[in-house]
């Protein structure tokens, strides 16, 4: 059982928005600015698509955009293109368990 | 560009010890923390452990008791030792780069599938 929870799958048509949620406690999400979010596709390595909530890493589209409130963290990816269907991970710096992951959401691009 | 590759068997027997190398090209160890990321097939992301470039460790609580993690600057590769496998251990074992400042990883190897099996 993974320590941040996400939503086994999601999806959306072409063109429209999908929101991720990631729950957490105040040990983690609620008490730290350190949320990042992972894209993976099969048989590939994660990548950092959301660093410290809401950054974007160089070279990552808009399209993609990252919140908090509270112990639920958000991935919003809009515009939704074939090439986002993926598995999105979530996670948190933890304090002494460091590092947290969610455990993951396949997003399905109808 | 960093790059990362994991290398080492593919497969273990049960109660041995899985032992992975990392080595990093195109840009300098020298800096960073150097993290070990597992994911069991089907499943997420678990954290196991990093090195810092001046040889500290930190490692998930989970598996502190059987796990070692070392450095060579030199050969610019990090390293990974987990005794006493199960097949709980079997997964995809990935090396990447923590940024350290904002605990998130902005570099990671193509990842090496290791079977815990008799």
């Amino acid at each position: 059982q993974s320590a941040l929870t996400q939503p086994p799958s999601a999806s959306g048509s072409p063109g429209q928005s999908v929101t991720i949620s990631c729950t957490g406690t105040s040990s983690d999400v609620g008490g730290y600015n350190f949320v990042s979010w992972y894209q993976q596709h099969p048989g590939k390595a994660p990548k950092l698509i959301i660093d410290e909530v809401s950054k974007r890493p160089s070279g990552v589209p808009d399209r993609f955009s990252g919140s908090k409130s509270g112990n639920t963290a958000s991935l919003t990816v809009s515009g939704l293109q074939a090439e986002d269907e993926a598995d999105y991970y979530c996670s948190s710096y933890a304090g002494s368990t460091y590092v947290v992951f969610g455990g993951g959401t396949k997003l399905t691009v109808l | 560009q960093v790059q990362l590759r994991e290398s080492g068997p593919g497969l273990v027997k049960p109660s041995e010890t899985l032992s992975l190398t990392c080595t990093v090209s195109s840009g300098s160890i020298s800096t960073y923390y150097w993290s070990w990321i597992r994911q069991p097939p089907g499943m997420g992301l678990e954290w196991i452990g990093y090195v810092y470039y001046s040889g500290g460790t930190n490692y998930n609580p989970s598996l502190k008791s059987r796990l070692t993690i070392s450095i060579d600057t030199s050969k610019s590769q990090f390293s990974l030792k987990l005794s006493s496998v199960t097949a709980a251990d079997t997964a995809v074992y990935f090396c990447a780069r923590d940024r350290g400042d904002a605990y998130d990883y902005d570099y990671w190897g193509q990842g090496t599938l290791v079977t815990v099996s008799s």
